[in-house]
C-alpha cells in the first residue's frame, strides 16, 4: 500500500524553467491538495481538488497551475520558476464525506531549489 | 477565515517528562476539526490525533492526548512520558466541516527537543 507518492524527491531548476511535480494516491481518496512548506511559516495551501474534475485556489496559488488528471493523480506545474518558489512541496489526499475526521495522508515531499 | 496560532517556536524537555504544546485557533465555522501532525527530521508529515468540535471528550491516542477547551479556542497537545524519538516539529492544523471548505490550515509549528 504505497499511500501518496510524489516525484521527484529533489529538483534544482534555473530561473525561468518549467517543471511538473507529480502526485498519485492509491487509497481511492477523492480530495487532493498541494502545500508548500517554508521555514518559519508552516504549510500553506497552494491548490486543492475536492473531487475529480474540480480544482480551487488555496492561500498561495500565484505562479502555479494544477491538473487533476483522474481520481488518483494531481499534478502541480511551475510554468516559469522563480527563486521565491524554492520550498518543500507536499501533496496530500483525504477521503471526504460522512465523518469529517478522516485524516489527511501526506506524501514524502519534493525539495525544490530554484537558482 | 481560519487561523492557527502556535506561540512556542521551540521547547526543550527532559526525557520521560510530560510535554504540552500550545495551539489556539480562530474560526467562524460552527463545526470544525483540529489535527496535530509530527514532522521528524526526515521530513514526512505524521498524523497524531484528531478532535472534532462537537466531540464531548478529549481525544487520546496512546501517549498523545488533546486538551480541547472550546470556549478558549485552544487545542493543546499533551505528550506523556516523552521519549527521545519525540524530538521533531509539531504542527497544529484545522479544517472546516462545510463542503467546499476542505482546506487544512496549519500553524507555524513548535520544534520539540527531548533531552536525555
Amino acid at each position: 500500500n504505497a499511500g501518496v507518492t510524489q516525484t521527484p524527491k529533489f529538483q534544482v531548476l534555473k530561473t525561468g524553467q518549467s517543471m511538473t511535480l507529480q502526485c498519485a494516491q492509491d487509497m481511492n481518496h477523492n480530495s487532493m491538495y498541494w502545500y508548500r512548506q517554508d521555514p518559519g511559516m508552516g504549510l500553506r495551501l497552494i491548490y486543492y481538488s475536492a473531487s475529480e474534475g474540480t480544482t480551487d485556489k488555496g492561500e498561495v496559488p500565484n505562479g502555479y497551475n494544477v491538473s487533476r488528471l483522474n481520481k488518483r493523480e494531481f499534478s502541480l506545474r511551475l510554468e516559469s520558476a522563480a527563486p521565491s518558489q524554492t520550498s518543500v512541496y507536499f501533496c496530500a489526499s483525504r477521503l471526504t464525506g460522512g465523518r469529517h475526521n478522516y485524516g489527511y495522508t501526506f506524501g514524502s515531499g519534493t525539495r525544490l531549489t530554484v537558482v | 477565515a481560519q487561523k492557527i496560532t502556535q506561540t512556542q517556536p521551540g521547547m526543550f524537555v527532559q526525557e520521560k517528562e510530560a510535554v504540552t504544546l500550545d495551539c489556539t485557533y480562530d474560526t467562524s465555522d460552527p463545526s470544525y476539526g483540529l489535527f496535530w501532525y509530527k514532522q521528524p527530521s526526515s521530513g514526512e508529515m505524521i498524523f497524531l490525533i484528531y478532535q472534532g468540535s462537537y466531540d464531548q471528550q478529549n481525544a487520546t491516542e496512546g501517549r498523545y492526548s488533546l486538551n480541547f477547551q472550546k470556549a478558549r479556542k485552544s487545542a493543546n497537545l499533551v505528550i506523556s512520558a516523552s521519549q527521545l524519538g519525540d524530538s521533531a516539529m509539531y504542527f497544529c492544523a484545522m479544517r472546516g466541516a462545510n463542503f467546499g471548505n476542505e482546506k487544512l490550515t496549519f500553524g507555524t509549528g513548535t520544534r520539540l527537543t527531548i533531552i536525555p
